[in-house]
């Protein structure tokens, strides 16, 4: 089946420093891929949806100047989280659809940020 | 708009015992649902799909689900269940593009020996 890698897998950064989190689709193209934050025994939360080669649309109440995103290829898409605070700390996850109405959608391993 | 509602956020079943997760939702329009299940420290993995064919869809692992219109639900269940089940588990839904997702709150399922 179609591969979604997510890169890096665990990360821990300085309150105030900048964290950049890969998703990449492996063995397909995808136009379109989502990012996906969970809080601890809660639902994963839709953050953005991101649109190669424009803008990402932000769910209401993600900021989008904290969390950038960019698509800049049909393989990869990126998220940043800018200047990041010890809430910050979650599990981001990405998935992408695969192009032809499977109505599937390929997830990430997903990444454990931890803000300290 | 739509939205999924799943009952018990953890449920513990003996091996070999039915497993029964409960899943509901709110759709304007005629909904694609699916099942994910995460395992500790990996991403989701698609378990099964409804998306208007067949009511009563049959996943990996021996899970299955059934869609009921007039109760608005998409339970999951496996007649035994085995330890490695244990994991969480998510409903989603999402519209016929299904291109967006929402996810339920997730069940922890726990499998005791």
């Amino acid at each position: 089946g179609a591969v979604v890698s997510q890169h890096p897998s665990r990360v821990i950064c300085k309150s105030g420093t900048s964290v950049k989190i890969e998703c990449r689709s492996l063995d397909f193209q995808a136009t379109t891929m989502f990012w996906y934050r969970q809080f601890p025994k809660q639902s994963l939360m839709l953050m953005a949806t991101s649109n190669e080669g424009s803008k990402a649309t932000y769910e209401q109440g993600v900021e989008k100047d904290k969390f950038l995103i960019n698509h800049a290829s049909l393989t990869l898409s990126t998220l940043t989280v800018t200047s990041a605070h010890p809430e910050d700390s979650s599990f981001y996850i990405c998935s992408a659809i695969l192009a032809g109405g499977t109505w599937q959608a390929f997830f990430g391993q997903g990444t454990r940020l931890t803000v300290v | 708009a739509q939205s999924v509602t799943q009952l018990g956020s953890h449920v513990s079943v003996s091996e070999g015992a039915l497993v029964l997760l409960r899943c509901n939702y709110s759709s304007s329009v005629p909904p694609y649902l699916f099942w994910y299940v995460q395992y500790p420290n990996q991403g989701l993995q698609l378990l099964l799909k409804y998306t208007s064919a067949a009511t009563l869809v049959k996943g990996i692992n021996g899970f299955e689900a059934e869609f009921k219109k007039s109760e608005t639900s998409f339970h999951l269940t496996k007649p035994s269940a085995h330890m490695s089940d244990a994991a969480e588990y998510f409903c989603a839904v999402s519209d016929n593009t299904g291109n967006q997702f929402y996810f339920g709150t997730g069940t922890s399922l726990t499998v005791i020996p």
